[in-house]
């Protein structure tokens, strides 16, 4: 299978510490992208790192890229209650037509 | 996201009936998706369309077709539901012109098949 692996699977922090959640994948790739879905409803997307890049931004979001290690790791900091979703790694991969989603992870953020 | 809707959103039917999930988007976007989730398996892709007269099988097709009436409209179809197609159902869009294929998603359909 082509498909990204989160890890871990679930993790549990208090509000106000860092949540970080990785991705592994198998193949080379264009980008790599990261969702959120909280319970029951569509997915948002939060970021996407190109292949040439190292790391990205965006607001209290941080991820960073390692082709090397095909992996990804997403840094939610100062979390808060409302960050907890599931959250889902998906995979451009080159020489296919579409997205390949990971399994996805769930963070619970206890007030 | 407001501008992919699905209907209806939630639905419960029997064994052998044929049912049928709709999903419009105003985004203007080309590409549009099918996908089911089921617990611990994550999403997985039903069908795709790039443009109307284009359609794709994804990796769990059978049992499943669709149509592409427009390019703001792409329908899936239960021809013969059966139990194991109890899901969350959603539909995405997304538009290559920016170079990458961020999808933008409905907000999903709950299908309980008795």
């Amino acid at each position: 299978s082509q498909q990204g692996e989160e890890d871990p699977q679930a993790l549990s922090i208090q509000e106000g510490e860092n949540a970080t959640m990785n991705c592994s994948y198998k193949t080379s790739i264009n980008n790599l992208q990261w969702y959120r879905q909280n319970s029951g409803r569509g997915l948002v997307h939060l970021i996407l790192i190109r292949s040439n890049e190292r790391e990205k931004h965006s607001g209290r979001l941080r991820v960073t890229l390692d082709t090397s290690k095909k992996s990804s790791s997403l840094l939610i900091t100062a979390s808060r209650a409302a960050d907890t979703a599931s959250y889902f790694c998906a995979t451009d991969n080159r020489g296919s037509e579409k997205l390949v989603f990971g399994k996805g992870m769930k963070l619970t953020v206890n007030p | 996201d407001a501008d992919v809707t699905q209907t209806p959103r939630n639905r419960i039917t029997k064994t052998g009936k044929r049912i049928m999930l709709e999903c419009s988007q105003t985004k203007g976007h080309d590409r549009m998706y099918w996908y089911r989730q089921d617990p611990g398996l994550g999403l997985r892709l039903i069908y795709y369309s790039f443009d109307v007269k284009d359609i794709n099988k994804g990796e769990i097709s059978d049992g499943y077709s669709v149509s592409r009436q427009a390019q703001a409209k792409f329908s899936l179809s239960l021809e013969s539901a059966i139990p194991n197609q109890t899901a969350l159902y959603f539909c995405a869009t997304s538009d290559l012109h920016l170079g990458t294929d961020t999808q933008y998603f409905g907000p999903g359909t709950r299908l309980t098949v008795l």
